[in-house]
């Protein structure tokens, strides 16, 4: 069974400094995939970045970094620069090989920029 | 841009009433899901579709739950007999290929059992 741990429900941060989401997670393949995803009070969910276990290199998408670190099973988001676009709840994602393609959610973490 | 949509929006109903939430996936994509997200929670996997049949599915998709792809472009939920713990947003996605591809989500249809 796939598990994902976000321990962290709110976080605050002054607009235009760096915040950093923790992500743990537990899964028995050897290859997967790890995603963030947004989801603004509209509660669409919108991709943020997306890491292939795979690959050492750490994702990067604009102000959005990931540190991967897959012997500890950790998958952070840091975000540089926060917008005040940016306050959402985000969830930490997980996803399998073939036969476990689904997508297994964190409880997300609420994350409020101040002016 | 493609996007995934979904109709209605919001939907109330009446308990043990049976309701269709419809998606349509982006043209090209293969890989059909459904998720539900019960208010203040996590957001949680139902169903998978694949050629056509179910690929997976979790233990809340019990026999209340179906899926169909009745003319190749919408892709729809059935519920038969609504519950009060049914009431949830829920999220259809697609995505091109099961693996190494992002799933697209659609805005969700929010689902309210009275």
């Amino acid at each position: 069974a796939q598990t994902v741990t976000q321990s962290q429900p709110e976080m605050s941060v002054q607009e235009a400094e760096t915040v950093t989401l923790s992500c743990t997670y537990d899964t028995s393949e050897n290859n997967y995939y790890l995603f963030w995803y947004k989801q603004p009070p509209s509660r669409q969910m919108i991709l943020v970045i997306r890491q292939e276990a795979y690959k050492q290199q750490n994702a990067t998408e604009n102000r959005f970094s990931v540190n991967f670190q897959k012997a500890a099973k950790s998958f952070s988001l840091k975000i540089s620069d926060s917008q005040l676009g940016d306050t959402a709840m985000y969830f930490c994602a997980l996803r399998g090989n073939f036969g476990n393609e689904k997508l297994t959610f964190g409880t997300g973490t609420r994350l409020t920029i101040i002016p | 841009e493609p996007e995934v949509t979904q109709t209605p929006s919001h939907q109330v109903t009446q308990m043990g009433q049976e309701v269709i939430l419809r998606c349509v996936p982006i043209s090209n994509h293969l890989y059909f899901y459904w998720y539900r997200q019960i208010l203040g929670q996590k957001v949680e996997f139902l169903v998978s579709f694949y050629n056509n049949e179910i690929s997976e599915k979790s233990e809340i998709f019990d026999d209340q739950f179906s899926v169909e792809r009745p003319d190749g472009s919408n892709f729809t939920l059935k519920i038969r007999s609504t519950k009060l713990e049914d009431s949830a947003m829920y999220f259809c996605a697609s995505s091109e290929a099961a693996l190494n591809t992002e799933a697209f989500f659609g805005q969700g249809t929010r689902l309210t059992v009275v």
